[in-house]
C-alpha cells in the first residue's frame, strides 16, 4: 500500500486566491481526518469523516475552509479566499475502524502551504 | 486545540543514552499515543498505551502512564542519531478516537 496520499506537497499562493489540497486515504479506511501544525497552533484537528460523511467540523477556524469526501478514496480541503495566516502544513490521516490497529492513524506527507 | 504540554520541548543528548520526555493532559482518554515526526514529514505512530495500563514496552520504547496524575512519559533507550525527530503524544477520546496532540518535544541525538 502507498500510504496516504496528499498533494500537492507545496504549494505558494497570494493573498485572496482560492486553494485546494487533496488526499487519499489507505484503501479500507473508513475514517479519514484533516489537520493543520502551524508553530504557534501546534497540531489542530480541522474535521473528519467517518464512511464519507462529515462528523465533526468544529476544528474548521472560519467559513473560508471547507472539505468535502466525494467517495471513499478521495477529500479535498478548500480554502477561499485564502489568507496569509492560513500558512501552515496540512495533513490528511486515515484509520480503519476494525482490526489490530485500530486505533493508530496513518498520516500523509503534508502539504506545506504558503500564502503571500 | 492542544490537549496538554511536553516537556521539555527540546532535549539535546549524545548518541547512547537514553531520552526521556513527559506529557501532561487534562481530561479523561481512552488511551494515549505517541508519535514521531522527521523534519518535513508526516507523523508515524510509535507506541498506544491504555487508560487501564501503567506500563508498556517496544523494542527500544518504554512508555508509562499515571492517569491520577494525568501523565505520560515515553524513555527511548540507548538512542540513535536517527532517533532525531519531534515526538509528540496524543490523547485519544471521543467516539471516533479523535486525536488530540500535545506541543510536541524536538529531540535531538548528537553522533
Amino acid at each position: 500500500d502507498a500510504g496516504v496520499i496528499q498533494s500537492p506537497r507545496h504549494e505558494v499562493t497570494e493573498m485572496g486566491q482560492e486553494v485546494t489540497l487533496r488526499c487519499k486515504p489507505i484503501s479500507g479506511h473508513d475514517y479519514l481526518f484533516w489537520y493543520r501544525q502551524t508553530m504557534m497552533r501546534g497540531l489542530e484537528l480541522l474535521i473528519y469523516f467517518n464512511n464519507n460523511v462529515p462528523i465533526d467540523d468544529s476544528g474548521m477556524p472560519e467559513d473560508r475552509f471547507s472539505a468535502k469526501m466525494p467517495n471513499a478514496s478521495f477529500s479535498t480541503l478548500k480554502i477561499q479566499p485564502s489568507e496569509p495566516r492560513d500558512s501552515a502544513v496540512y495533513f490528511c490521516a486515515s484509520r480503519t475502524s476494525g482490526g489490530k490497529t485500530y486505533n493508530e492513524q496513518f498520516f500523509g506527507p503534508g502539504t506545506r502551504l504558503t500564502v503571500l | 486545540s492542544q490537549q496538554g504540554e511536553e516537556d521539555p520541548q527540546a532535549l539535546s543528548i549524545q548518541e547512547g543514552e537514553n531520552a526521556t520526555m513527559n506529557c501532561s493532559y487534562k481530561t479523561s482518554i481512552n488511551n494515549l499515543q505517541w508519535y514521531r515526526q522527521n523534519s518535513g514529514r508526516g507523523l508515524v505512530h510509535l507506541i498506544l498505551i491504555r487508560s487501564n495500563e501503567r506500563e508498556k514496552h517496544s523494542g527500544r520504547l518504554r512508555v508509562t502512564l499515571d492517569t491520577s496524575k494525568k501523565s505520560s512519559s515515553l524513555l527511548i533507550t540507548a538512542s540513535r542519531a536517527a532517533d532525531t525527530a519531534s515526538y509528540f503524544c496524543a490523547t485519544v477520546g471521543g467516539s471516533a478516537r479523535q486525536l488530540t496532540f500535545g506541543s510536541g518535544t524536538q529531540l535531538t541525538v548528537l553522533p
